[in-house]
Formats: structure tokens, sequence, C-alpha cells
């Protein structure tokens, strides 16, 4: 089955850039989208189709897919940007849909 | 709007079984497919499965294939999973999310239903 790595953490500065990796083969084949969620709610899509935003996301919120790696970019980061993000694909082999194992962003 | 309203926690025993239900409302719902998602306490995201729009043609996880049952009401616009032989280690929120029609991601998502499994 299709496996999606991300790192468990990243830290940031208020300001600052983060960037949260999602690895998998071939990753740059597959549409991936992006999930922020804060504690005790569901998740919110933040980007899809690798670097799209739905309407009422901020600009800040970007995306890109290259080779085995897609990559979620937080411009000028904001204390409320602080949550678990989650990369997510649909893996046509099986038919199913598969989650990375989340990364929780914490602004210093 | 749309709205997906899920039902209240439940406490349940080993080997039991439980059915949770997500009523949709604001749009059609013979069109969309809807999903399954759990999360157990303090980890990520677990796709469980999913259900066409007419209700006939589900696909499961291969982890809960044996024991997970989704079905849809039309006249009610509620879709329903049910997981039997609980176990300690499907103490979870379970979220009912919404396929984006023509995209393979989720636009909309129930509140959750907490279901803690305790002897």
């Amino acid at each position: 089955s299709y496996v999606l790595t991300q790192p468990p953490s990243v830290s940031v500065a208020p300001g600052q850039t983060a960037r949260i990796t999602c690895g998998g083969y071939n990753i740059r084949s597959k549409s991936v989208h992006w999930y922020q969620q804060k504690p005790g709610q569901a998740p919110v899509l933040v980007v899809y189709d690798d670097s799209d935003r739905p309407s009422g996301i901020p600009e800040r919120f970007s995306g890109s897919n290259s080779g085995n790696t897609a990559t979620l970019t937080i411009s000028r980061v904001e204390a409320g940007d602080e949550a678990d993000y989650y990369c997510q694909v649909w893996d046509s082999s099986s038919d199913h849909v598969v989650f990375g194992g989340g990364t929780k962003l914490t602004v210093l | 709007q749309v709205q997906l309203a899920q039902s209240g926690a439940e406490v349940k025993k080993p080997g039991a079984s439980v059915k949770v239900s997500c009523k949709a409302s604001g749009y059609t719902f013979t069109t969309y497919y809807m999903h399954w998602v759990r999360q157990a306490p303090g980890q990520g995201l677990e796709w469980m499965g999913k259900i066409n729009p007419s209700g006939d043609i589900t696909t499961y996880a291969q982890k809960f294939q044996d024991r997970i049952t989704m079905t849809r009401d039309t006249s009610t616009s509620t879709v329903y999973m049910e997981l039997s032989s609980l176990r300690s280690e499907d103490t979870a929120v379970y979220f009912c999310a919404r396929k984006r029609d023509g995209y393979n991601l989720f636009d909309y998502w129930g509140q959750g239903t907490l279901v803690t499994v305790s002897s």
C-alpha cells in the first residue's frame, strides 16, 4: 500500500516561513491535498491539487510537488497557524485514500 | 450551507458494535460520495472507507474489511458507519467527510463522534 511520510514536528518563529514535507514514492504523479487541524476540531482543507487554495484560505499558504516530495509552505507564520497538518492523496491502484502521519507546527 | 451532523458520543464494551450516523444537509445528498475517517487520541487521521452516492458500492480499508459496514438512507440524507467486534484500540473520534465532486479530497467534515471502548 502507498505510504506518505511527514516529519512529526516543525517549529518556526512568528513571521518566518514554515515548510512541511510529505514524502511518497513518485508522489509527483499524484494530486496532494493538505489539511489543517486544530485541537478538538475537524480538519480543514488548506491546499488542494498540490498548490491550489480553497476560497478563504490566506495566500500565505502554498504548496508544491516534485519527485518524491510534496511541500506545504506557510509564509509569514502567525500564532494562529499552530496546528497539525496532514497531507493526503488518493491511491488509484487500491482506490484508497491515504493520509500522512501528520506534522505538528509549533510557533515559537 | 453544507452541514454534516453526526450522532453523539458512545461508550461500548469490548466485543460490542457501534453505529455512528452522519446527517447531511444543504446539498444534493445523492450526488456525493461519503467517507469515514477516524482519529485515535493523540494520533493521526486514518481512512476507513467510502460509500458511493447511491449506496450500493462500498470500499473499505483492508484493516477494517471484516468488521465495518457503511450504509446510506436517501430518505433521511443520512450515512451510517457500523464497526463490530470493538476493541480498546478502536477508541477514537470518528468523522464523516464529503468527497468534493470531481476531486479525491474532502471539502466538508462532520464534527466528529467520540467512541470509547472500555470494559
